[in-house]
């Protein structure tokens, strides 16, 4: 069983919708988390950035951390479809992100 | 505009060449990454670095080698290149401190072995 699951997708949504993207893990041990961006044939850019359980707001973006269910989560309010692209979960037990564990990704379209 | 540069960004080849794929970051982070991705597979670390002359290899068994000489520079190269090398090579860098640093990507090599 992998480390860190993120449902694939597509997810498909209208402009301006609020979009719910999720990943579960298993690893209790974990305290970083962050959610990364992928446009196609470009490399992750970082989005949201949270230590520990709690919510963080950055525009239209809050994520969410919910350690007691090993839950975390990437709002996006008002969607436009620029935000199209692959989202990607990752995370950490300490600082040093050699040992970063990604989720595979949900691809979301957003149409106009 | 990323401020980490990958080279070529599309690299088609035929077994048994020997590669190199270049990666340079202007940002002075100590600390640097090459990452495999595959389609609807996460990321796999394949190497990273502390700073000069300092190398690991990742969780992802790799038949490729990495070199830091210069802390701006973290090429990957692949001895001989046979198919099952075919994937993209995303390269990555943070600042080496005691707080947390996420990780600043270049767009990525996307290698095909023929």
């Amino acid at each position: 069983q992998k480390e860190v699951e993120q449902d694939p997708g597509p997810l498909s949504v209208p402009e301006g919708a609020i979009v719910s993207l999720n990943c579960t893990y298993s690893n209790s041990a974990f305290q970083y988390f962050m959610w990364y961006r992928q446009y196609s044939r470009k490399g992750p850019e970082l989005l949201m950035y949270t230590y520990s359980s709690g919510n963080k707001e950055d525009g239209r973006f809050t994520a969410q951390v919910d350690k007691s269910s090993k839950y975390i989560s990437l709002f996006i309010r008002d969607s436009q479809p620029s935000d199209s692209a692959t989202y990607l979960c990752a995370m950490s037990a300490n600082t040093g992100f050699q040992k970063l564990v990604f989720g595979t990704g949900t691809r979301l379209l957003v149409s106009p | 505009e990323a401020d980490i540069y990958q080279t070529p960004r599309y690299l088609v080849i035929g077994t048994g060449k020997k590669i190199t794929l270049e990666c340079s970051q202007t940002m002075g982070h100590d600390k640097m990454y090459w990452y495999q991705q595959d389609p609807g597979m996460e990321l796999h670390l394949i190497h990273y670095s502390y700073g000069v002359n300092s190398t690991e290899k990742g969780d992802l068994s790799s038949e490729s080698t990495v070199s830091r000489i210069r802390t701006e520079h973290f090429p990957l190269t692949l001895e001989s290149a046979r198919p099952s090398h075919t994937s993209q090579y995303l390269c990555a860098s943070s600042v080496r401190t005691g707080g947390v640093s996420p990780l600043h990507f270049g767009n990525g090599t996307r290698l095909t072995v023929t």
